[in-house]
């Protein structure tokens, strides 16, 4: 089974509904992380959570808003889809604890279309 | 701010030749450098990173050295093959949080 997973895996919706994507991780590390990733501009940080009670902004985080439920779990959703949101989604861990802390592990991604 | 440059693609090559992405950053202090692949359809991997200056991080034939003086960690593999075909990301990391600032991509076909 894979250590991060991600769901849905692909996803249209059309613009001002809500949209929820999550993250499950069996790694048991404590750092998670939402990136969105667009033709020709890599991925970008959207936010990122060092533990269940530490949530934090990244470079692009208007339009959107996390949950950290658990330690494993980390959601991402958009209150109100709008077309520019149309992007693939990439969720990915790392541990503090590790001798490689800024190592990251990702997600298969969601590719989410916003009609 | 901090920032990574990197090559535009796509670099098509033929198979056993040759490959260098050139990548250049914007940092300061002394940032972790990564090179991230991504296969089509799947998300991205770790394929080599260093921590220092001089440092070379090497995997699956890839290598990358720190270079400061220059600001660069160019990737390079002497023979590619066809399962080398997939996008490649520049990275680095700044700060304590590990956050991870990215090069646009580089995409890579190999042909037979």
């Amino acid at each position: 089974d894979a250590d991060v997973t991600q769901t849905p895996r692909n996803r249209i919706t059309k613009t001002g509904k809500r949209i929820m994507l999550e993250c499950s991780q069996t790694k048991g590390h404590d750092r998670m992380y939402w990136y969105r990733q667009d033709p020709g501009l890599g991925l970008r940080l959207i936010y990122y959570s060092f533990d269940v009670k530490d949530i934090n902004k990244g470079e692009i985080s208007d339009g959107y808003s996390v949950s950290r439920q658990a330690q494993a779990k980390f959601s991402l959703s958009l209150e109100s889809a709008i077309p520019n949101q149309t992007a693939l989604y990439f969720c990915a861990t790392s541990d503090f604890t590790s001798g490689s802390p800024d190592t990251q592990y990702f997600g298969p991604g969601t590719r989410l279309t916003v009609l | 701010g901090n920032s990574v440059t990197q090559m535009e693609g796509p670099v098509t090559l033929s198979e056993e030749a040759f490959l260098t992405i050139n990548c250049t950053y914007t940092a300061t202090g002394y940032p972790s450098l990564f090179w991230y692949v991504q296969y089509p359809g799947e998300g991205l991997q770790l394929l080599l990173k260093a921590t220092k200056a001089d440092d070379k991080g090497s995997n699956k034939g890839f290598e990358a050295t720190y270079r400061k003086e220059t600001t660069s960690f160019h990737l390079e593999k002497g023979s590619v093959q066809v399962s080398d075909s997939a996008v490649y990301f520049c990275a680095l990391s700044a700060d304590s949080w590990g956050k991870l600032q990215f090069g646009a991509g580089t995409q890579v076909v190999v042909t037979p």
